[in-house]
């Protein structure tokens, strides 16, 4: 099946910098790549998606990268806020697929 | 609307004793799955549902059942809990499979807290 590898684990950024989480997937046959963020004590909420036909999306102050010929998705934040602060999960699945795979998780921190 | 709803929000268990989560939405959804949170791990998938009447196993089944008799509902089982098993369970759900759902995507309950001694 599916594996999803995430890095870092954790990141400690200055408010204002940019943080960029990397996530590489086994399966050159997954084409939908959702990030979620999960705020403390809550539940993951998706803030970014991006499918196999596209290279890169943006939407305001985050952005996902793609590139299927190395197997990995990068989700970039730019001008990080305090509100920034949580923890993101990459995932993948594959066309026709019903199992979507997280990563490990990556716990942003944002000092102010 | 109250989308996805889990219960209990706590529970404590103790090694052997069996116990059902509760999950419901009132979105309409046909696909369902239940999710288990540890540290380190992310969230792995346990068992998942396409529609009422259809479940299949996700990537950590042992040790669970689910079942599916209607739209709204997908309770996960625990038939003897374990310590192995402590874990934030949540329960998620999206109008069709999450391959389709470029824009449904997945709606994650609030999570139950399972601690089995």
């Amino acid at each position: 099946g599916e594996n999803v590898e995430q890095h870092p684990s954790t990141l400690s950024v200055q408010e204002g910098d940019s943080a960029v989480i990397k996530c590489t997937y086994s399966d050159s046959a997954s084409n939908y790549f959702p990030w979620y963020k999960q705020e403390l004590g809550k539940r993951p909420q998706l803030i970014i998606d991006i499918r196999s036909n596209v290279g890169e999306k943006k939407d305001q102050r985050i952005a996902v990268t793609l590139n299927k010929t190395a197997k990995h998705f990068s989700l970039h934040i730019t001008e990080t806020q305090p509100e920034d602060s949580a923890v993101y999960f990459c995932a993948a699945i594959k066309a026709a697929g019903n199992k979507l795979t997280f990563g490990g998780g990556t716990r942003v921190l944002v000092k102010p | 609307n109250a989308g996805v709803t889990q219960t209990p929000k706590f529970q404590v268990l103790k090694t052997g004793q069996s116990m059902t989560l509760q999950c419901a939405q009132d979105m309409n959804h046909e696909y369902m799955s239940w999710y288990r949170q540890d540290p380190g791990m992310g969230l792995r998938l346990i068992h998942y549902s396409v529609g009422a009447g259809i479940t299949d196993q996700g990537e950590v089944p042992n040790g669970y059942n689910v079942s599916r008799s209607t739209t709204e509902d997908f309770p996960l089982r625990l038939l003897s809990a374990a310590p192995s098993q402590t874990s934030v369970y949540f329960c998620a759900s999206s109008y069709s499979s999450p391959w389709r759902s470029y824009n449904s995507p997945l709606h994650f309950g609030n999570g139950t807290r399972l601690t089995v001694t």
